[in-house]
């Protein structure tokens, strides 16, 4: 259980151009979704914080008109990078929580916070 | 002063022995503690949950959890070579909404 899909796994675009990069939750719903991105070497930094139905709420010096984030159902959330640069190029994953979480901790793990990871998009702007 | 810290490493510990991972945490109200496996080129792997102090088990892996000294650590007993990787600590601070603040990750190394 607790399966996270990205698509596409890896993706080469030129610049100028914009690229989509979806993350589905394949056996659970989640109302809350993240997006991060990872650089060689480097931990994990996120960007933002994608809720279903409501605008994402974006991390300090992440451009929210560049990085285009729909939470448009309780099982899918999509980035879209717009005129990707080089400097774009990263690793970006997802994380889901599962639907159930209330933000109260609690035995079990419907009342956990815990995330599940995406398989991650590596994209390379050329 | 970082919110989570790791050492970096590389651990390096024989086929069989104990690996020993700490990390540690500025915010003293944190509630919800996690670890993470990264292999190189991969995403995270979710490895321990603990909310409580004290350890909890499961499997080869047990999570220890200090909230006075800020302090949580991971245990691996027998190590493989598969148990190389990083393993990321990762903490929900309160009042942040779920977000998770990840240590920069401690390298393992297991040798045979």
């Amino acid at each position: 259980g607790a399966v996270v899909s990205q698509h596409p796994s890896r993706v080469i675009c030129k610049s100028g151009t914009s690229v989509k990069i979806e993350c589905r939750s394949l056996d659970f719903q989640a109302t809350t979704m993240f997006w991060y991105r990872q650089f060689p070497k480097k931990s994990l930094m996120l960007m933002a914080t994608s809720n279903e139905g409501s605008k994402a709420t974006y991390e300090q010096g992440v451009e929210k008109d560049k990085f285009l984030i729909n939470h448009a159902s309780l099982t899918l959330s999509t980035l879209t990078v717009t005129s990707a640069h080089p400097e774009d190029s990263s690793f970006y994953i997802c994380s889901a929580v599962p639907l159930g979480w209330t933000g109260q901790r609690t035995s079990g793990r419907s009342g956990s916070y815990e995330q599940y990871f995406g398989p991650g998009t590596r994209l390379t702007v050329t | 002063q970082k919110e989570v810290e790791q050492n970096s490493g590389p651990l390096s510990v024989p086929e069989g022995a104990i690996a020993s991972l700490n990390c540690t945490y500025s915010d003293r109200g944190s509630q919800s503690f996690f670890w993470y496996r990264q292999y190189s080129g991969k995403s995270p792997e979710l490895i321990m949950s603990i909310y409580s102090n004290g350890d909890k088990e499961d499997g080869r892996f047990t999570a220890q959890l200090n909230k006075a000294s800020q302090y949580v650590s991971l245990l691996i007993r027998d190590s493989q070579p598969s148990d190389s990787a990083t393993y990321l600590c990762a903490v929900i601070a309160p009042g942040t909404a779920s977000k998770l603040t990840f240590g920069t990750g401690t390298r393992l190394q297991v040798t045979l």
